[in-house]
């Protein structure tokens, strides 16, 4: 049980260009999804939380309108980056938290995606 | 800021060690020590959700421990072999506000 995909696991775009990444629970209601990015030797960094059928919450210092998070279902939350830069090449990880069954902030992670921006 | 340590960055064992890898994280405000097992293209893997100072937590071959007062836990893998290879990561939960903050890892070779 509780299984979270992500695809693509791997994409490569253009500069200018919008990439959408789509994370999934698979056998459990996700009530809050996360998403995390991870730079070369650095550590997961959360860039914003969202709960179905509500805005995201950004971390600061991560633009809302280049990172749009969309969870309408819950099941299912995307991760657009818009306008993509060389600068947003980077490892995104999603991560889901079943809040109706575990109570430690217990989160089940996607196997990731690997952007690179041209 | 957070800041949750984890050391050493990486380490290289012989099947059959006995290996153990440090994380360190803020004492004040503990709500929860997470660790996770994450192998290359896979998604992390939950081993260990840690709430009490002086717990221990054990799976198979792998075990973990808790001091929120001065704020560490170790992780323990007894008897490493080589699918034990990955990278180990420890996150720092406080308060409920269900946000997780990691440390960098420990990459873990087992060479059989």
């Amino acid at each position: 049980g509780a299984v979270v995909s992500q695809h693509p696991s791997r994409v490569i775009c253009k500069s200018g260009t919008s990439v959408k990444i789509e994370c999934r629970s698979l056998d459990f209601q996700a009530t809050t999804m996360f998403w995390y990015r991870q730079f070369p030797k650095q550590s997961l960094m959360l860039m914003a939380t969202s709960n179905e059928g509500s805005k995201a919450t950004y971390e600061q210092g991560v633009e809302k309108d280049k990172f749009l998070i969309n969870h309408a279902s819950l099941t299912l939350s995307t991760l657009t980056v818009t306008s993509a830069h060389p600068e947003d090449s980077s490892f995104y990880i999603c991560s889901a938290r079943d809040g109706a069954a575990l109570p430690y902030n217990e989160q089940f992670f996607g196997p990731g995606t690997r952007l690179t921006v041209l | 800021i957070l800041n949750v340590e984890q050391s050493p960055q990486s380490l290289h064992v012989q099947e059959g060690d006995s290996t153990n890898f440090t994380c360190s994280f803020p004492s004040s405000n503990f709500y929860a020590l997470h660790w996770y097992r994450w192998e290359t293209a896979k998604s992390p893997e939950a081993l260990f959700v840690m709430t009490l100072n002086g717990d221990e937590k054990k799976k198979g071959r792998i075990s973990a421990t808790l001091n929120t007062k001065e704020g560490y836990s170790y992780l323990y893998i007894k008897g490493s072999q080589p699918e034990d290879s990955a990278t180990y990561l420890c996150a720092f939960s406080g308060g409920s506000n269900y946000k997780l903050t990691f440390g960098k890892g420990t990459l873990l070779t087992v060479n059989p």
